[in-house]
């Protein structure tokens, strides 16, 4: 099976910028994504990106893709506390199946501090 | 209601129990999902419903067993667990089986098996 993985905590002060990182292991995943996870809620899309990418920005979200290395990294500019979070990097598989299926990192958890 | 919710929230149940955890879409979507979420372990897909048809079983033991009556509507009825399925049991729903589509998710039931 494919395997994603995250470091499991990340402590940062608030006004820092915060970089998660994930490496996976299917170089033919076509699109990899970033969820995140608030306490006592279910996983939200944050963002994604396209395999032939190296860089998406979305507002205070950049993602960095490194194809070489099957390297992921979202970094938040100007961490607020209310980033607080459990952060899961994942990669789609199954790319000839007809199904595809995200495969999840154990989660990145954010603490941000004021 | 709108988007994805379960019930009940948090569930505590023997090992001799018998016992259902129940999730409703309201968005249209057509592809339904389990996951399972342990401490310190990557996210677990268990089932994949499309079009109330099981698409996909993870290898999942037969004390999970899984009902999808129409798109709308998912349950995992639950039967002789282990303290060790104790979890955060995630549904999840997206348009399409597929990884062009965004899943979205509940906010689980916190299943504890004494």
């Amino acid at each position: 099976g494919e395997d994603v993985e995250q470091s499991l905590f990340l402590s940062v002060r608030e006004g820092d910028s915060s970089v998660i990182n994930c490496t996976y292991t299917d170089s033919s995943s076509t699109y990899l994504y970033w969820y995140k996870q608030e306490p006592g809620a279910g996983l939200q899309l944050l963002t994604y990106i396209f395999s032939n990418m190296d860089m998406k920005q979305d507002q205070r979200l950049t993602v960095l893709l490194n194809k070489k290395d099957k390297h992921l990294s979202l970094r938040i500019a100007d961490t607020q506390t209310g980033d607080s979070a459990i952060y899961f990097c994942a990669e789609n598989e199954g790319k000839d199946t007809g199904f595809q299926k995200l495969v999840f990192g154990t989660g990145t958890r954010l603490l941000v501090s004021p | 209601e709108t988007g994805v919710t379960q019930t009940p929230r948090h569930l505590v149940m023997g090992m001799t129990n018998k016992k259902s955890l129940k999730c409703e879409q309201h968005l249209g979507h057509n592809a339904m999902y389990w996951y399972k979420q342990s401490a310190k372990k990557p996210l677990e897909l268990m089932f994949v419903y499309n079009f109330k048809e099981q698409t996909e079983n993870n290898s999942v033991p037969s004390r999970f067993s899984p009902e999808c009556p129409n798109s709308s509507h998912l349950f995992l009825h639950l039967h002789t667990l282990q303290p060790e399925d104790s979890a955060l049991y995630l549904c999840a729903s997206s348009p399409y089986p597929g990884q062009l589509y965004e899943q979205y998710f509940g906010p689980g039931t916190r299943l504890t098996v004494t």
